[in-house]
């Protein structure tokens, strides 16, 4: 997989958007743009992935820049069930497909 | 989606024995991986579990530290032995179904002690 770089902690308001970026300016054109996140005590949970448009669903949304160099998941209104920690992952398909690189993610805390 | 169960959730163990953790899915699947988070950390792959087939292991893990089986498409296990306080960790269970492109599931993870 290719490296990528998160902020190591990040902060919001509830009902607020939070933005979380994600550098990864090495992915490979056929890398997929996984994104993770695990609460407390928890194992990850799937947020969202994409290839090269951006990506909407139940949880959460995920803007991929043209040159895909970076991505933003962006919560559109932050609840404290949000608060965790957000993987950011550029996966690459052939013999490392499925095989996950974890960084050290980005704690996102959201305060009342 | 997938359903991921595994067993024990926690345990708490003496040095020099062994573990063995089962994950059950709830549906057959494709891809079965191991991952262990160390205190503090992020996740590491261990290995790629196999159907019908030895397992891969990642650089820096060996067979016959973490031996593991996975006899069918369902159902996989990880084996910590002779345990040590370093192993101390969160082991996970991981699967993948359908091509390139399809995200993982992970199940709550074996909290283990070893004393």
């Amino acid at each position: 997989d290719a490296k990528t770089t998160q902020p190591n902690s990040m902060e919001s308001n509830e009902e607020e958007p939070v933005h979380l970026p994600c550098n990864h300016s090495t992915i490979s054109g056929t890398d997929y743009i996984h994104w993770y996140r695990q609460l407390p005590s928890q194992g990850p949970e799937y947020v969202i992935h994409g290839l090269t448009s951006n990506v909407n669903n139940r949880m959460a949304s995920l803007a991929i820049a043209e040159d895909r160099k970076s991505s933003t998941l962006i919560l559109h209104r932050a609840t404290l069930r949000d608060a965790a920690v957000y993987y950011c992952i550029a996966n690459a398909g052939g013999t490392s497909y499925g095989k996950l690189t974890f960084g050290q993610g980005t704690i996102l805390t959201v305060h009342p | 989606s997938a359903v991921i169960s595994q067993k024990p959730s926690r345990d708490i163990c003496q040095r020099g024995t062994s573990l063995t953790i089962q994950c059950q899915v709830d549906s057959q699947v494709t891809m079965m991986f191991w991952y262990r988070q160390q205190p503090g950390q992020s996740l590491t792959l261990i290995a790629t579990a196999n159907q019908g087939s030895e397992a891969t292991y990642e650089s820096g893990f060996v067979i016959d530290k973490f031996p593991i089986s996975r006899p069918n498409l369902t159902f996989s296990t990880l084996t910590v032995s002779n345990m040590s306080p370093e192993d101390s960790s969160i082991y996970l269970c991981s699967v993948m179904n359908g091509g390139v492109g399809t995200e993982a599931f992970f199940g709550q993870g074996t909290r283990l002690t070893v004393v």
